[in-house]
């Protein structure tokens, strides 16, 4: 099985910079994705790791440390309409019928609060 | 071009009646995947359909819940005899090829079981 750990809230203010920890558990492991979700609004991805270092996407990077099992996302330069919950996930491949499965397990999320 | 439709946007409904949710995923895509969130949690995975292939329906609380995909493309939900702790929102995503990441979510269904 998956499991995985963020923190719940994390609060910042505009114009600084935060960083979303996200550890995970699992029996099988082929990359960390992110998503990000405004309230009552439907998760969008944001980036994913499939192998150890440092992926950067304009102002989000998102770094991962398979030996560590650990990854987080980093947002710079925050906006207030970068309140929102981030979601790591683990993508896991399973032997299918005819060829390759993937699903996403998410993790509870943490919700980001910027501030002035 | 549209991004994947999911209908109804709320649903309420009586405690021990049966539901349909539906899902349009973008045209093309042949892996189609439910979740469901409740208040405050993250997504739970329910089922997956990847092109013609049996689906994966190793998330589905219980055998009240059915998913079927026809001709590749429409998903409905189905939640029968529904219960209080169904309440949740419920997220339809597809992609383009199943070994990719990015998943695209619909808007959701709210569903509300009284």
């Amino acid at each position: 099985g998956q499991s995985l750990e963020q923190p719940s809230e994390v609060t910042a203010v505009e114009g600084a910079i935060v960083q979303i920890n996200c550890t995970y558990q699992t029996s099988g492991f082929y990359g960390l994705s992110w998503y990000q979700q405004h309230d009552g609004g439907a998760p969008t991805f944001l980036s994913y790791n499939a192998l150890d270092g440092l992926e950067e996407t304009g102002r989000f990077s998102s770094f991962l440390s398979r030996s560590d099992s650990y990854g987080y996302l980093l947002l710079q330069e925050l906006q207030m309409k970068d309140s929102a919950s981030y979601f790591c996930a683990v993508r896991d491949l399973q032997g299918f019928m005819t060829g390759t499965a993937s699903k996403l397990t998410f993790g509870t999320g943490t919700r980001l609060q910027v501030t002035l | 071009g549209a991004g994947v439709s999911q209908s109804p946007s709320n649903k309420v409904t009586e405690k021990g009646k049966d539901v349909e949710l539906r899902c349009d995923p973008i045209s093309g895509h042949t892996a189609l995947y439910w979740y469901r969130q409740s208040l405050g949690q993250g997504l739970e995975f329910l089922i997956y359909f990847q092109g013609n292939s049996a689906p994966d329906k190793s998330g589905l609380p219980s055998d009240r819940f059915s998913a079927e995909r026809t001709g590749g493309s429409v998903s409905t939900l189905t939640i029968q005899r529904t219960q209080q702790e169904d309440s949740a929102v419920y997220l339809c995503a597809s992609t383009h090829t199943p070994g990719l990441d990015e998943q695209y979510f619909g808007p959701g269904t709210r569903l509300t079981v009284t």
